[in-house]
C-alpha cells in the first residue's frame, strides 16, 4: 500500500536553530517523487522541496534540505536557521509511479512551532 | 508561472443548498485537476481527479452525486457540493500537476449552517 507516515504531530524549535521533520514512506514502485509542503494557518500549500527516487544527491532549496535515505524509505526535511515565520503545518507527500501527473498522497503532517 | 486561482476563498451556506467552487489555471493548461478535502487539524484527502472532457474519477467513499465535478475546459474545473449539510463543512483545495511539481489553489473554507 502507498503510504506516508509522519510520526511527529508537533515540534518545537528555538529560533535560529535547525530542526528535522520526519517522514517515512511505503511504496513498491521503483520510480516515485517525494515532496514537502508548508501550510500556514491561511491554508495555502507552499511547495518547499522535491526529491526524485532516482536522484542520487539530497535535494536542497535555500534553508531546506531533504535527507533522503532510500533503503530506509525515509525523506526527512531539515530546516536550518529556523525563523518565526516557519511556524506552520508541514506535510510530506509522495507521488507514486513514474508519471508526472498522478495525485499526491499526504502524511498527517507535523505542526512546527518556532519559539523566539 | 503555473498559478491556480480558486474561488471563493470562504463561503457560508445554509443546509440543503448547493455551493460551487471554481479552480482556474491562469497561465497553463490543466488537463488534470485534483480535488482534496481537509478537515481541521487533519491531512489532505483526495476526493476525486477530474480530467478535461471526461468524467471525474472519485475516491472510494466519496459520493459522486453529492460532489459534482466538471472539467469542461483546460483552464476550469469546478466542484459543486449539492444539498450541503453541516458535515460537509471543510476546507476544499484543488491542485494541478505541471512539469515535475504541483500547484495548488488557495483553498475554500466551506461552512454549512
Amino acid at each position: 500500500a502507498q503510504k506516508i507516515t509522519q510520526t511527529q504531530p508537533g515540534m518545537f524549535v528555538q529560533e535560529k536553530e535547525a530542526v528535522t521533520l520526519d517522514c517515512t514512506y511505503d511504496t513498491s514502485d521503483q520510480s516515485y517523487g517525494l515532496f514537502w509542503y508548508k501550510q500556514p494557518s491561511s491554508g495555502e500549500m507552499i511547495f518547499l522541496i522535491y526529491q526524485g527516487s532516482y536522484d542520487e544527491q539530497n535535494a536542497t532549496e535555500g534553508r531546506y534540505s531533504l535527507n533522503f535515505q532510500k533503503a530506509r524509505k525515509s525523506a526527512n526535511l531539515v530546516i536550518s536557521a529556523s525563523q518565526l515565520g516557519d511556524s506552520a503545518m508541514y506535510f510530506c507527500a509522495m507521488r507514486p509511479g513514474g508519471g508526472s501527473q498522478g495525485n499526491l498522497i499526504f502524511g498527517k503532517g507535523t505542526k512546527l512551532s518556532v519559539k523566539p | 508561472g503555473a498559478v491556480v486561482s480558486q474561488h471563493p476563498s470562504r463561503v457560508i451556506c445554509k443546509s440543503g443548498t448547493s455551493v460551487k467552487i471554481e479552480c482556474r489555471s491562469l497561465d497553463f493548461q490543466a488537463t488534470t485537476m485534483f480535488w482534496y478535502r481537509q478537515f481541521p487539524k487533519q491531512s489532505l484527502m483526495l476526493m476525486a481527479t477530474s480530467n478535461e472532457g471526461s468524467k471525474a474519477t472519485y475516491e472510494q467513499g466519496v459520493e459522486k452525486d453529492k460532489f459534482l465535478i466538471n472539467h469542461a475546459s483546460l483552464t476550469l474545473s469546478t466542484l459543486t457540493v449539492t444539498s450541503a449539510h453541516p458535515e460537509d463543512s471543510s476546507f476544499y483545495i484543488c491542485s494541478a500537476g505541471f512539469f515535475l511539481g504541483y500547484t495548488f489553489g488557495s483553498g475554500t473554507r466551506l461552512t454549512v449552517v
